[in-house]
């Protein structure tokens, strides 16, 4: 099983700052990787797929990078409804689709 | 728009059972990998199973197999998750998810509201 690692689990952020959240694959996982934001009672929402395609509706403001075992979501300056748990997943080495534990980004 | 809804959670005893459904619209469910995860209260998500568009392909993450089976019924747009011999740990928000039109599973476009089951004596 592939096991993905986020970090950190917290990010204290001002509004109107840039946030860069890192997620890491114990084996290479290409780039099939995704990103989702969740927000305090709601499903998740996909952001990011293909480790950089943002899905669709989201704002340009969130972009993703990274390949084989290393991989960054940044959003470049964080608005309010952004406050959110950020999580990555590895859809390469399936039948087991990982995720990451989770970054949570909560206001400074 | 793409719906999907869950039903059937609610509180269990351990060693029950219970039944997850998942009714689909505005798109084309059999086309689609279908997918259930689950969020235990306060932690993150864990992927449970997978089945193909035929149905033919099932997977599981290994602390249910032999305890849950997914299955669907592409006639009614629906999803499900027959959850046997059911533990404390199984405790969770239950999503049902859509993945991919491909012949593998990716990521998940979109996501029903989720069902709580709540394992407990």
């Amino acid at each position: 099983e592939t096991v993905m690692t986020q970090s950190p689990a917290t990010l204290s952020v001002s509004p109107g700052e840039r946030v860069t959240l890192s997620c890491r694959a114990s084996q290479s996982v290409s780039s099939n990787l995704a990103w989702y934001q969740q927000k305090r009672g709601q499903a998740p929402r996909l952001l990011i797929y293909g480790a950089s395609t943002r899905a669709t509706g989201i704002p340009a403001r969130f972009s993703g990078s990274g390949s084989g075992t290393e991989f960054t979501l940044t959003i470049s300056s964080l608005q309010s409804e952004d406050f959110a748990v950020y999580y990555c997943q590895q859809y390469n080495n399936w039948p087991s689709l990982t995720f990451g534990g989770g970054t949570k980004v909560e206001i400074k | 728009e793409v719906q999907l809804v869950e039903s059937g959670g609610g509180l269990v005893q351990p060693g029950g059972s219970l039944r997850l459904s998942c009714a689909a619209s505005g798109f084309s469910f059999s086309s689609y990998w279908m997918t259930w995860v689950r969020q235990a209260p306060g932690k993150g998500l864990e992927w449970v199973a997978n089945i193909k568009q035929d149905g033919s392909e099932k997977y599981y993450v290994d602390s249910v197999k032999g305890r849950f089976t997914i299955s669907r019924d592409n006639a009614k747009n629906s999803l499900y998750l027959q959850m046997n011999s059911l533990r404390a740990e199984d405790t969770a928000v239950y999503y049902c998810a859509r993945s991919s039109t491909a012949p593998r599973p990716n990521w998940f476009d979109s996501w029903g509201q989720g069902t709580l089951v709540t394992v407990s004596s």
